[in-house]
């Protein structure tokens, strides 16, 4: 069975400060995909990254850096310098590798910056 | 930048009616898919569409509800009989044809509440 796993419900943190947030996935596929996706207090869920089994290199974009341990079976994402914009629920999910399959979503971590 | 279309934002209907929930995909795009999210909870997959019909289903997709792409731009949501547990935000997300399973794009989301 397919799992994702976010363990952490919750975390505050000061303007400035870096944080990571979890995941640790369940899988028996060989290959397959995760994803983070960002949901802002309105409400839409929007797509950050996608990241390959096979691709194990970590991978930065501005303030955001993710980290891929297959070891591990985690998939960690890293905010740098946190800004107040960057509060919103933050998933992490799973996918087999064939085209138009599921997202399977963990439950969420809520992410609060505070001035 | 194309983005995935969903209307009612909100939609309010009384017990044991049947309510429609309409999306634009993004054009270009071959793959649908609805997925939900009570409150305050993980999003779950329902339905996938590809080629005109259901690639795949969740066990939260029952005789209950159907999908439907009645022209070249709409895909649907139809819910029968909806019951108070239906309540939640329903989202439509597309992808591109690929060999892979590539990114899925989300509309903002209906807020369904049901009476």
């Amino acid at each position: 069975a397919q799992k994702v796993t976010q363990a952490q419900t919750e975390i505050s943190v000061v303007e400035k400060e870096d944080v990571t947030l979890d995941c640790v996935y369940e899988t028996r596929d060989t290959t397959y995909y995760l994803f983070w996706y960002k949901q802002p207090p309105s409400g839409e869920l929007v797509f950050l990254i996608r990241r390959n089994s096979f691709d194990e290199q970590n991978e930065i974009s501005g303030r955001y850096s993710w980290n891929f341990q297959k070891s591990t079976s985690s998939f960690n994402f890293t905010i740098t310098a946190s800004q107040v914009v960057d509060s919103a629920v933050y998933f992490c999910a799973l996918s087999p590798p064939e085209a138009g399959t599921a997202l399977i979503f963990g439950k969420g971590t809520t992410l609060s910056v505070s001035s | 930048e194309p983005e995935v279309t969903q209307t009612p934002s909100h939609q309010v209907t009384q017990m044991g009616q049947e309510v429609i929930l309409r999306c634009v995909p993004i054009s270009n795009h071959l793959y649908f898919y609805w997925y939900r999210q009570i409150l305050g909870q993980k999003v779950e997959f329902l339905v996938s569409f590809y080629n005109n019909e259901i690639s795949e289903k969740s066990e939260i997709f029952d005789d209950q509800f159907s999908v439907e792409r009645p022209d070249g731009s709409n895909f649907t949501l139809k819910i029968r009989s909806t019951k108070l547990e239906d309540s939640a935000m329903y989202f439509c997300a597309s992808s591109e044809q690929g060999i892979s399973n590539q990114p899925q794009h989300f509309g903002d989301g209906t807020r369904l509440s049901i009476l």
